[in-house]
């Protein structure tokens, strides 16, 4: 399978403790997004990178949250001191370059703050 | 104002009907758009992309209305298979992605 991975699918966790998500896109695309999502609602934009550089980030993304594309290859995603309102669907998505390119998603990380 | 709205629904319609879904963008900068499909608890699937000439996918078409800031989704003979919320995104300056909340289809049969 050459689709986008996340891992891990699940994730329960205490308030307060740190967690941690990973994302390898496709192999070929040097785009990858980051977004949220919860009940009822759209994905929301977190973050965007450009092979290892991240171009833009969401206010969403407050400063509890860190992303990071070391090598232009898999991103990992951190949220510190979670609380409950974290409690979501962290979803993935690749593209290639260009503005008509669609993302392909990965299966998403979902997260549950106890 | 939401950036992107679209009608929640739920739409409810039996097999074999037509059903025409809208989204309205607020930006006119926006330059990408993009109809994407997703199954209860499943990550979004892309469905089509959306272009001002129109684009047709078998039993789908999408639209595109830059003048009004809308796109359209229209499904006909609509299958069992289609139930799920289909999600309107527009794309601002090459990578901005906005979604819009979804429209929740129920086909019966």
């Amino acid at each position: 399978d050459t689709g986008v991975s996340q891992n891990p699918r699940h994730k329960i966790t205490k308030r307060g403790q740190n967690v941690t998500f990973r994302c390898d896109p496709i192999s070929e695309h040097n785009r990858l997004y980051w977004y949220r999502q919860t009940l009822g609602q759209g994905p929301e934009f977190l973050t965007y990178f450009q092979n290892e550089a991240q171009l833009e980030k969401s206010r969403l993304l407050s400063d509890r949250f860190s992303a990071e594309r070391p090598k232009g290859s898999f991103s990992t995603l951190e949220i510190q001191r979670t609380e409950q309102g974290d409690s979501a669907m962290y979803l993935c998505a690749s593209s290639l370059q260009g503005q008509v390119s669609p993302q392909h998603f990965g299966d998403g990380t979902r997260l549950s703050i106890l | 104002r939401k950036e992107v709205e679209q009608d929640p629904g739920p739409f409810n319609v039996p097999e074999g009907a037509t059903v025409a879904f809208n989204c309205t963008y607020s930006n006119s900068a926006s330059q990408s758009f993009f109809w994407y499909r997703q199954d209860c608890r499943k990550e979004p699937k892309l469905l089509m992309s959306v272009y001002s000439s129109g684009n047709e996918d078998g039993r789908f078409t999408a639209q595109l209305n830059r003048a009004s800031q809308y796109i359209s989704l229209l499904i006909r003979d609509s299958k069992l298979s289609d139930s799920a919320t289909y999600l309107c995104v527009v794309i601002i300056g090459g990578f901005k992605t906005i979604f819009g909340a979804g429209t929740r289809l129920f086909v019966k049969a």
